[in-house]
């Protein structure tokens, strides 16, 4: 159980266009779903938190209005970077959780912008 | 804020050997601490989690402590496999404030099991 998948789990953009990258939880309902950002050889950096159905929370120094989040179901996140740049290139990763505290991930999306 | 320090960065051990992990953290009121595997390119697992109400808590190789006063927990893997070799992530959890856990996370350890 607790299965988290994610779609796609590698794009390559040219610069200027958005992406959209698609969270699912598979076997379960997720109360809140979390964005993050992972560097090469780094820890995960949370971009967002986001309930079903409310507007995401974003961590301090995230831009909201490049990183689009929608929670439009209990199974479904969606992260869309607009007007990509290189510098966006990096290892985009979801998770889920249901009740308690614990975090299920995403397979994760390594996001490359030409 | 919640702010988690994990050490050591990086730790070799021998095949069989234990190896520990350890990580603070400053905020008194967390109350769950995961401790995720991360093989490269894939995603973080869960591997052994515990609340602050239980010191100590083991699943067959695979153990983490917490120490309240202290405010530190540690992973503890014993008999170590070249499978083991990974790179290890802690977290500390705040309760709640807006019906949201969130996770700080540790800077992570690369383990390497030399065969």
């Amino acid at each position: 159980g607790a299965v988290v998948s994610q779609h796609p789990s590698r794009v390559i953009c040219k610069s200027g266009t958005s992406v959209k990258i698609e969270c699912r939880s598979l076997d379960f309902q997720a109360t809140t779903m979390f964005w993050y950002r992972q560097f090469p050889k780094k820890s995960l950096m949370l971009m967002a938190t986001s309930n079903e159905g409310s507007k995401a929370t974003y961590e301090q120094g995230v831009e909201k209005d490049k990183f689009l989040i929608n929670h439009a179901s209990l199974t479904l996140s969606t992260l869309t970077v607009t007007s990509a740049h290189p510098e966006d290139s990096s290892f985009y990763i979801c998770s889920a959780r249901e009740g308690g505290p614990e975090q299920y991930f995403g397979p994760g999306t390594r996001l490359t912008v030409t | 804020g919640e702010n988690v320090e994990q050490h050591p960065s990086t730790l070799s051990v021998q095949e069989g050997d234990s190896a520990v992990i350890k990580c603070t953290y400053s905020d008194s009121a967390s109350n769950y601490f995961p401790w995720y595997k991360q093989e490269l390119g894939k995603r973080p697992q869960l591997i052994i989690d515990i609340r602050s109400n239980v010191g100590e808590k083991k699943d067959q190789r695979i153990a983490v402590t917490l120490n309240k006063t202290a405010k530190h927990f540690s992973l503890h893997i014993t008999e170590t496999q070249p499978e083991d070799s990974a790179v290890y992530f802690c977290a500390a959890t705040l309760p709640p404030t807006s019906g949201t856990y969130k996770y700080i996370f540790g800077t992570g350890t690369r383990l390497k099991v030399l065969a």
